[in-house]
């Protein structure tokens, strides 16, 4: 079964402190792994994916095979990363379509001045 | 990257009745989808638009309740029919285009129930 698992609803760290925001994932083939980001009051949007292997806004994703983990880090946490932040996965739907993503329950960043 | 404009972003309607909710993006794509987000929950895939065909939808998820229609690349609509308050929910379009592996989301519906 395809399944995305963000085991924090909420996470609160102060500012400049070190943030993980964790998920782990279930998926037979190999996967496309993201993290979207949903500011307050604006649209969720892509934050970064496990295939660029890059940094945005000072965060980063590693995506571990062995422990089918995709855990999203920043090592000095920022007020204006407060957000929710929700970790997906690009695979088949159960109707059979592709390209549709599967999504974490989502993880909710405050982070304290 | 690609624009969305969804319409509208909030309504409060009468159970019974029936809400469509329609999804404008500014370039052609491949693949469309809508989601559900119910209070405190994940996003919840309700069915992939295809155009000119009928949608493919998730289990749980029927078309006499969830009818959509997606005439062209561009515009896709869902209708919320028969609502009842356990279709208080925002309503997501997504868009994605083919090869390209970012999704690109409307800013939701917003719907209430009464």
């Amino acid at each position: 079964a395809q399944r995305v698992t963000q085991p924090e609803k909420l996470l609160s760290v102060f500012k400049g402190a070190p943030v993980e925001l964790k998920c782990n994932y279930s998926y037979s083939g190999s996967p496309e792994l993201f993290w979207y980001v949903q500011y307050s009051r604006q649209r969720l949007q892509l934050l970064l994916r496990h295939i660029s292997r890059e940094s945005i806004k000072g965060f980063t994703a590693d995506l571990n095979k062995g422990e089918t983990s995709f855990h999203l880090k920043k090592p000095f946490a920022q007020e204006e990363d407060s957000a929710m932040y929700y970790c997906a996965l690009s695979g088949l739907s159960h109707g059979g379509s592709q390209g549709n993503l599967i999504f974490g329950k989502g993880t909710k960043l405050s982070v304290k001045p | 990257s690609a624009v969305i404009s969804q319409k509208p972003s909030r309504d409060i309607c009468q159970r019974g009745t029936s809400l469509t909710i329609q999804c404008q993006v500014d370039s052609q794509v491949t693949m469309m989808f809508w989601y559900r987000q119910q209070p405190g929950q994940s996003l919840t895939l309700i069915a992939t638009a295809n155009q000119g065909s009928e949608a493919t939808y998730e289990s749980g998820f029927v078309i006499d309740k969830f009818p959509i229609s997606r005439p062209n690349l561009t515009f896709s609509t869902l209708t919320v029919s028969n609502m009842s308050p356990e279709d208080s929910s925002i309503y997501l379009c997504s868009v994605r285009g083919h090869g390209v592996a970012e999704a690109f989301f409307g800013q939701g519906t917003r719907l209430t129930v009464v």
